[in-house]
């Protein structure tokens, strides 16, 4: 069956500019999550979701990350204002027993 | 806080037997994944433990001892396409949101 997929794959960007990253999650999953992967770096959480529930933002670095998921689907990374520090892999998964599915990651690059 | 630690890369020889070890400290834990990843591409599931003693699954086995916070990844009869980053990561037990050590980079050799 169809995994987690990611949009874009790869996305360039200037400092100070917005980003929206897309996780489309395996169909029935209920359990969505956001990590990011630097170079030489492990992943890092950033962000989860849980059905109806209130996310879990604890892993957010910066107020200029936020997320959504709506229809307890697909899920929109945002990052505001992106700096280089912001360069990354960032990943999303999704579960609906034990085990996170990822997706292939969106390689963001800020200029 | 919560700290693991695994080994920052391995070498090893096509048809032999490696075992990449991990060691964690975190708070919630409930339980730990095995995952592996190939440069460029997603980290694929190995492996869940959750209670003491080893999980086989073919050629690759993992272990856990909750007491000691030590798990280990065996992998037998090692092939090239094994070359990949392991990943050790802590299943936390609020919303299971996963904590992960820096990875294993193995490079399998002829």
């Amino acid at each position: 069956g169809a995994g987690v997929s990611q949009s874009p794959s790869n996305k360039v960007t200037e400092k100070g500019k917005d980003v929206e990253l897309r996780c489309d999650p395996i169909s029935g999953h209920t359990a969505l999550y956001w990590y990011r992967q630097s170079l030489g770096q492990g992943l890092e959480f950033l962000i989860y979701f849980q059905g109806n529930s209130a996310p879990d933002k604890s892993g957010l670095p910066s107020d200029r990350f936020s997320a959504e998921r709506t229809g307890g689907s697909v899920s929109t990374l945002t990052i505001q204002r992106t700096q280089q520090e912001d360069s990354a892999v960032y990943l999303c998964a999704s579960r609906v027993t034990d085990t996170q599915y990822f997706g292939p990651g969106t390689r963001l690059t800020v200029l | 806080g919560q700290n693991i630690d695994q080994p920052t890369e391995m070498t090893a020889t096509e048809g032999a037997i490696v075992q990449i070890n991990c060691t964690y400290q975190t708070s919630g834990f409930n339980g730990l994944f095995w995952y592996q990843q190939h440069a460029g591409e997603a980290p694929t599931f190995l492996s869940y433990n959750v209670l003491d003693g080893l999980e086989e699954k073919g050629r690759f086995s993992s272990f856990l001892s909750r007491s000691k916070g030590y798990s280990y990844l065996l992998l037998k009869e090692l092939q090239m396409k094994d070359s990949a980053s392991y990943l050790c990561a802590v299943k936390n037990n609020q919303g299971g949101k996963l904590i992960f050590g820096q990875g294993t980079e193995l490079s399998v050799k002829p």
